[in-house]
């Protein structure tokens, strides 16, 4: 089993650009989470989605962050544009189970994306 | 609302020696718990979990108690390796008012040869 698998591992990008991460979760799971990890807030949910539907954005910190899911083997989280703030440590993870449910997750390797 | 406190770290330790993580929590009703560890350059792990009081979580010679009387899930390792090296969470599900797992801050252990 491959994993939840995230692009790019790295990230560096000037302020203003748009900035796209990709997530390809375990085969068979039918939820996803978006994560964002920095130092002074932490591990924080962006985004939950169940059966390829977002469920939960309310983690989403504002309208330059958007985020997809058109199939159950894809998701996308895309920052237009990115600020120096949004420079953190972006994971995937997958799970299988009941909506709104707890089932065990399973985190990619994650992105670190840096905007100059 | 649901919160995760950890002990602050860094922690670094001699090979062999005996590893404790602190960690309290605040939740209503009866919340599972769990340690997540976070080696170098990788995604979090589940390490352990607990879903009742007194539950006593176990892996890789690990082990965590669930004390609701203190609301604490202590995290303690008998003698650590190097291999040991890396960021352990603590964190929380409470399902009677959220599905969301909510973290602690992280601690990172540090093991030397």
């Amino acid at each position: 089993d491959a994993g939840v698998i995230q692009s790019p591992r790295h990230e560096v990008t000037e302020m203003g650009q748009e900035v796209t991460l990709r997530c390809k979760p375990i085969s068979g799971h039918n939820s996803l989470f978006w994560y964002r990890q920095t130092m002074m807030r932490g591990l924080e949910l962006l985004i939950y989605f169940n059966n390829n539907v977002p469920i939960d954005d309310s983690g989403m910190p504002e309208d330059r962050f958007s985020a997809k899911m058109p199939n159950a083997s894809f998701s996308t989280l895309k920052i237009q544009p990115s600020e120096p703030r949004d420079s953190a440590v972006y994971f995937c993870a997958s799970s299988l189970g009941q909506l709104l449910s707890y089932n065990e997750q399973f985190f990619g390797p994650g992105t670190r994306l840096t905007v100059l | 609302g649901n919160s995760v406190t950890q002990m602050e770290g860094p922690v670094t330790l001699s090979e062999e020696a005996f590893l404790t993580i602190n960690c309290t929590y605040t939740a209503t009703g009866y919340p599972s718990l769990f340690w997540y560890v976070q080696y170098p350059g990788e995604g979090l792990q589940l390490l352990l979990k607990a879903t009742k009081a007194d539950d006593k979580g176990s892996n890789k010679g690990f082990e965590a108690t669930y004390r609701k009387e203190t609301t604490s899930f202590h995290l303690e390792k008998g003698s650590v390796q190097v291999s040991d090296s890396a960021v352990y969470f603590c964190a929380l599900i409470n399902m009677s008012n959220d599905y969301k797992l909510s973290f602690g801050a992280g601690t990172t252990v540090t093991v030397r040869a």
